[in-house]
């Protein structure tokens, strides 16, 4: 069965500050997705990045970079140089994405505090 | 329109009435999703649509929850003799094809509260 946990369910930290949100993921099937999504205070969830498990590079987008080991089941998410509005409930995903199963299981999000 | 619509935003609603969510997925968007968030957990997933196939609704609590999506486009969540524990916030998404192939985008949310 699918199952994502989000062991840190709060984290503060001081601004400019270097944070990573940790997830490990479980799955019986070699061919999954796993995805991160931002929940600002306004509640919406915004979409951050998807990745298959084909592909094992690391990823980076400006502050953002991602951390996937398939040999611990892991998708780390990493702040660098953290700022106020990065302030926010994180969640780790994941889909098995095949046939009829397709659907994202999400984790129960980890919520961090940018402080000033 | 440029993103997932739903409506209501907001809903309270008695013990015992009936309500419709409504979901205006991303133009051409084939799958459609919906999920149920309770406060401080993540979306805990319902039901999804490939056009106007249900495809699964394991996710459903009860036999109170049922979702249609006739002509493939616009969906709607009803739950049907509401309880104070079916508070929550109900929230759709939409992705152009499987999630083998894209990501999937959530609308705004509807916040439903039975009194």
């Amino acid at each position: 069965a699918q199952k994502v946990t989000q062991a840190q369910t709060e984290i503060s930290v001081v601004e400019k500050e270097d944070v990573t949100l940790d997830c490990v993921y479980e799955t019986r099937d070699t061919t999954y997705y796993l995805f991160w999504y931002k929940q600002p205070p306004s509640g919406e969830l915004v979409f951050l990045i998807r990745r298959n498990s084909f592909d094992e590079q690391n990823e980076i987008s400006g502050r953002y970079s991602w951390n996937f080991q398939k040999s611990t089941s892991s998708f780390n998410f990493t702040i660098t140089a953290s700022q106020v509005v990065d302030s926010a409930v994180y969640f780790c995903a994941l889909s098995e994405a095949r046939g009829r199963d397709d659907k994202i299981i999400f984790g129960k999000g980890t919520r961090l505090h940018i402080l000033p | 329109g440029a993103g997932v619509s739903q409506s209501p935003r907001y809903k309270v609603t008695k013990r015992g009435q009936d309500v419709a969510l409504r979901c205006d997925p991303i133009s051409g968007h084939v799958s459609l999703y919906w999920y149920r968030q309770a406060l401080g957990q993540g979306p805990e997933f319902l039901t999804y649509f490939n056009y106007e196939a249900q495809q699964d609704k394991s996710g459903l609590p009860n036999d109170r929850f049922s979702a249609e999506r006739p002509e493939g486009s616009i969906s709607t969540l009803t739950i049907q003799r509401t309880e104070q524990r079916d508070s929550a916030m109900y929230r759709c998404a939409s992705s152009l094809a499987a999630l083998s192939n894209t990501e999937a985008f959530f609308g705004q949310g509807t916040r439903l509260t039975v009194v």
